[in-house]
Order: C-alpha cells, then structure tokens, then sequence
C-alpha cells in the first residue's frame, strides 16, 4: 500500500525567503505526482505535475523535482511571499489504478 | 483543464439529518471522485462515481451512508446520511483530466464543501 510522508508538518518564515517543502513515498510504481495548494477550509489547486519520466518541472517561483527510484519530491518556493501562506499537498498516481495516494500536506506561513 | 462547480460551500446540520452536495463539470469527464478530508488530516477517497453504473466504494465507506448520484457525465451528488458530529470534515469531488497518456493525468478539484454537525 502507498504511502505518502510530507516533511515538515508545518513551516513559518519570513517574506522574501527561499524555501523547500518535501515529499517522500514508499512505492516508486507511480504514473506521476502532483502538488496541490490548499487554502483554509477550501477546495485544492493544482501548481505542479510531474510525470514518471520528468525530473523537474517549474511554475513561476515554483520548481518540483522528482526523483522517482528514491521515492522523493521536493516543491522549491522561491522568494517566498504572504500570499503563499496554504497547506501545500503532494499526492502520486499509483500505477495500475486511478486513484490518488495523499501527504498530510505542510502547513507554510510566510510573515511580512 | 475542467472546472467544477461545487455546493454548498459550507453547511451546519443537526445531528441524524442528510445533506446532499453537488458538483457540476464544465465538460463531459467518465470518472468523478469523492474524497473527505477530516479536521487536521489529509484526503481520503470516498468513492468512485462512472456515469450509468454503481459507484465503488473504498473501504471503510459504505452506499448507505453515502449514497452517490452519476446522472450523466457531468453532474454528481454525494449524500451524508444519518449525520454525526463525526462527519464534519470537508468534502470535495474531483475529475481525471485525461491528457495523452496516463502519465500525464492530472486532477481537478471542487471549492469543497465545509460541513460542521451539530
């Protein structure tokens, strides 16, 4: 059974910093993974999907890396703003069927 | 990619009555999904909605608590039935955004739907 780890559970940093969020799953059969951001109480946003095949892919301030035989994702913000304050949640598409293995998410606080 | 259409936004119901959530896609999509996402916790899929066939169930959710409706392709209802506190959570639906192949699937969800039992 999948299971997907995200690290740090919750993070809290001044405006203007460079940080990375991590993201590690126990099996590497995945089609893809893709991170979500998710505001309080609302629905998810998709920012980034990464195929089995890609290494990285970037957004903006955005850039997620994939390392699939190691079972690891990293989602590197870039000058961090207030407005990235969210939960943010990685989740894989296991191999084999449609459905979506999900972290708990990190909980990212950027203060002005 | 789709856009859905979620409500209610947000409810509080009485403990023992039912609420029915909708979402509404902007184009025909085969699979719907229905996920929870407890207090503190993350999603957990509910079930699998083809239109013109029963839903799939996950373990540990059964229809008669959460009946699910597929009318056509782009319409689906999920109903909480027989609310306890319990059930607050939010809810959300989401479609397969089937973009050449498997690999590059992504997903789309609703706004979700904040559901507190009192």
């Amino acid at each position: 059974k999948q299971e997907v780890t995200q690290i740090p559970a919750a993070l809290s940093v001044p405006e203007g910093e460079n940080l990375v969020l991590n993201c590690s799953f126990t099996d590497s059969a995945i089609y893809n993974l893709q991170w979500f951001r998710q505001d309080p109480g609302k629905g998810l946003t998709s920012l980034l999907l990464i195929q089995s095949s890609q290494r990285e892919q970037t957004s903006g301030r955005l850039n997620a890396s994939l390392d699939k035989s190691s079972g690891r994702s990293t989602l590197y913000i870039a000058a961090s703003q207030p407005g990235d304050s969210a939960t943010y949640l990685c989740a894989v598409l296991n191999s084999g069927y449609s459905t979506l293995t999900f972290g708990k998410g990190t909980m990212l606080l950027v203060s002005p | 990619s789709a856009v859905i259409s979620q409500k209610p936004s947000r409810d509080i119901c009485q403990r023992g009555t039912s609420l029915t959530i909708q979402c509404q896609v902007d184009s025909q999509v085969t699979m719907m999904f229905w996920y929870r996402q407890q207090p503190g916790q993350s999603l957990t899929l509910i079930a699998t909605a083809n239109q013109g066939s029963e839903a799939t169930y996950e373990s540990g959710f059964v229809i008669d608590k959460f009946p699910i409706s597929r009318p056509n392709l782009t319409f689906s209802t999920l109903t909480v039935s027989n609310m306890s506190p319990e059930d607050s959570s939010i809810y959300l639906c989401s479609v397969e955004a089937r973009t050449g192949t498997r690999s590059n699937y992504g997903y789309t969800f609703g706004s979700g739907t904040r559901l507190t039992v009192v």
